[in-house]
Order: C-alpha cells, then structure tokens, then sequence
C-alpha cells in the first residue's frame, strides 16, 4: 500500500524559509510512471496546486509561487520536499504532498496534510 | 491558465437522491478532467480520472462524463457518506487548476 508522509514545522515566521518534506512508502519514488505533486490548502478554502517533480528532477511550479519555490527529490531516501521562501501570512495552509500518475495525469495517493501556520 | 468553474457551489440532499455536479472550463481540456472528493479534515480522495475512469475503490454510485468544456459528475443513490466537498481539477496542462468546490450537504 502506498503512502505518502508530510513532515516540517507546523509554525514559521513570517519573512522565513518554509521546508516540508514527503517520504514515500510502498512505492519506488524512481518509479518512471509517476511524478510528485505539491498542493496547498487555504483555511476553509479550495486547492491550489503548488508544483510538481519528476524523479530525473524536472519541475513545473506555479507561476505564482515560482519566484519563492523549489521543490526537489531524494531518491536515495525515497523522499521529495518543498521550500518555500519569504513567507507571509498568505502561505498559512493545509500543504499535501501526493503521487501522480503519468498517464492520465491525476493525484492516486495523498499524504494526509500538514499545516502550516505563518505568524510572529 | 485554464479557470474552472464548478456549479452549484452547494447543494442540499437527502439520502437516495440523484446528484450531479458540473465543471466547466475556460478552454478546452479534452478528457483532462479529474474529480475529488474532501471530507472535512481529510485530504482529497481521487474519484473519477480522465472525465469517466472510475478509480479503484470507488463505489459504482459515482460517474463522470464530458470532453471539451464541460463536464459532470454524478452520484446516482446519494449516501450518508457521500455528504462532502467535490473538487475537478484540469491536467491538460500546468499549472493544474481546481474548481472552486461543490460542497453537498445533508438537506
């Protein structure tokens, strides 16, 4: 069965740096048929998709946060992650890290969240 | 980026009942068209793939159809663990983008 693990602070101030990072069980994160997704949750909001890696390395982020992001992989410890840069209040969510499939494009597996709270 | 729009935002149900949600998109997304569903507290649970793949797992109640702009999900026999919010999402291209949310409640 697969799963997928958030793990970081669960409180950063405002201006710093943010690390999350997912281990991946149950599956080869080298597996070719998937990539690695990162998506956040607002307080009582809707998803918005952060990015995402494939296991050579490549990514693809959101415009939006793609001045501050990068996301990464560890392949040796099964592992991928997030940093995120000069946060503001506005980067207070749930973050999930989840498998996506190749083909057909969509999240199969999510890891079960982890807030992250942006405050002094 | 592609904008998607879900309607109604919410819904009252009872159980039994015949649901339908629609997603629609600024642009055409082909069969890029994925369905969630979130519990409160819970992350998202991958329903429907490709506008009408139904995930493993996933009881036969739910369907999807559509191509192009316009999509729908349906949940044929509402159940009392049906009473959650339902995201689309396009993966024709990045960014992804969700809809906003159809949240259904116990009517």
């Amino acid at each position: 069965q697969v799963q997928l693990q958030e793990s970081g602070p669960g409180l950063v101030k405002p201006s710093q740096t943010l690390s999350l990072t997912c281990t991946v069980s149950g599956d080869s994160i080298s597996n070719g048929a998937y990539y690695w997704t990162w998506i956040r949750q607002h307080p009582g909001k809707g998803l918005e998709w952060v990015g995402y890696i494939y296991d050579s390395g490549s990514t693809y982020y959101s415009p939006s946060l793609k001045s501050r992001l990068t996301i990464s992989i560890a392949t040796s410890k099964n592992q991928f992650s997030l940093t995120l840069t000069s946060l503001t209040a506005a980067d207070t969510a749930v973050y999930y890290c989840a498998r996506a499939r190749h083909s057909g494009d969509y999240e199969d597996y999510w890891g079960q969240g982890t807030l992250v709270t942006v405050s002094s | 980026d592609i904008q998607m729009t879900q309607s109604p935002s919410s819904l009252s149900a009872s159980v039994g009942d015949r649901v339908t949600i629609t997603c629609r998109a600024s642009q055409s997304i082909r069969s890029y068209l994925n369905w969630y569903q979130q519990t409160p507290g819970k992350a998202p649970k991958l329903l429907i793939y490709t506008a009408s793949s139904l995930q493993s797992g996933v009881p036969s109640r739910f369907s999807g159809s559509g191509f192009g702009t316009d999509f729908t999900l349906t949940i044929s026999t509402l159940q009392p663990e049906d009473f959650a919010t339902y995201y689309c999402q396009q993966s024709y291209n990045t960014p992804r983008t969700f809809g906003q949310g159809t949240k259904v409640e116990i009517q």
